[in-house]
């Protein structure tokens, strides 16, 4: 049975970088997938970020793609998301997710995220 | 850029059906047959419950059913059960940005 789980710290402060990291257990992670991080601020809706490919190939939303870099560790069948230059406005619950091959927008398998808190 | 249109909330009885609309532009629905729809208990991950329109994963049930027509895609849920309360997103594929979502619908079973 294939889990994601995300990993990283809980609280920053502005200006900072967020770091987050996936892990694929059950399941390799080059198995000609797209890995994807989305996001959803306190009781809003949810934002996709960008996906990564297991070769490395990355698709941004276009409002983020100046401040964020996604990698991929395929020896630790593991996924990162770096968001630069964070203020309160990125405090949210930070999701991995994988898409479902030869689709778009079909996440089929999710982390249980990770609440991201910005504050000084 | 915008976020895909849905009413902010539903409801109905068990065993009822009812549709959750999501109007996008002929940039993203109208488009393109990508709309995948997903299921959200509070407190939970996202549950992708319809892709490319109307495609079932395994698993869920066939009460979940999708359709497009012009810019504007369409979840149906019939035989109500009070296990699908939650909040529901519509996503489409834009050229812009191949993942962009709706602002969601929360659904009551009254």
């Amino acid at each position: 049975q294939v889990q994601l789980q995300e990993s990283g710290p809980g609280l920053l402060k502005p200006s900072g970088t967020l770091s987050l990291t996936c892990t694929v257990s059950g399941d390799s992670i080059n198995n000609n997938d797209w890995w994807g991080w989305i996001r959803q601020p306190p009781g809003k809706g949810l934002e996709w970020i960008g996906y990564i490919y297991y070769g490395g190939t990355t698709s941004y939303n276009p409002s983020l793609k100046s401040r964020v870099t996604m990698s991929i560790d395929t020896s630790k069948n593991q996924f990162s998301l770096q968001l630069r230059s964070v203020t309160d406005l990125d405090t949210a619950v930070y999701f991995c997710a994988r898409l479902i091959v030869g689709t778009y927008n079909a996440f089929d398998l999710w982390g249980q995220g990770t609440m991201v808190t910005v504050s000084s | 850029q915008s976020a895909l249109t849905q009413p902010p909330s539903v409801s109905g009885s068990p065993g009822q059906s009812v549709t959750i609309s999501c109007t996008g532009t002929s940039g993203d629905v109208g488009s393109y047959n990508r709309v995948s729809w997903y299921q959200q208990p509070p407190g939970t991950a996202p549950k992708l419950m319809i892709y490319d329109v109307n495609i079932r994963p395994p698993g869920v049930p066939d009460r979940f059913s999708g359709s497009k027509s012009g810019s504007t895609a369409s979840l149906t849920i019939s035989g109500l059960q009070a296990e699908d309360e939650g909040n529901y997103y519509c996503s489409s594929y834009r050229v812009s940005s191949p993942v962009v979502f709706g602002g969601g619908t929360m659904l009551t079973v009254l």
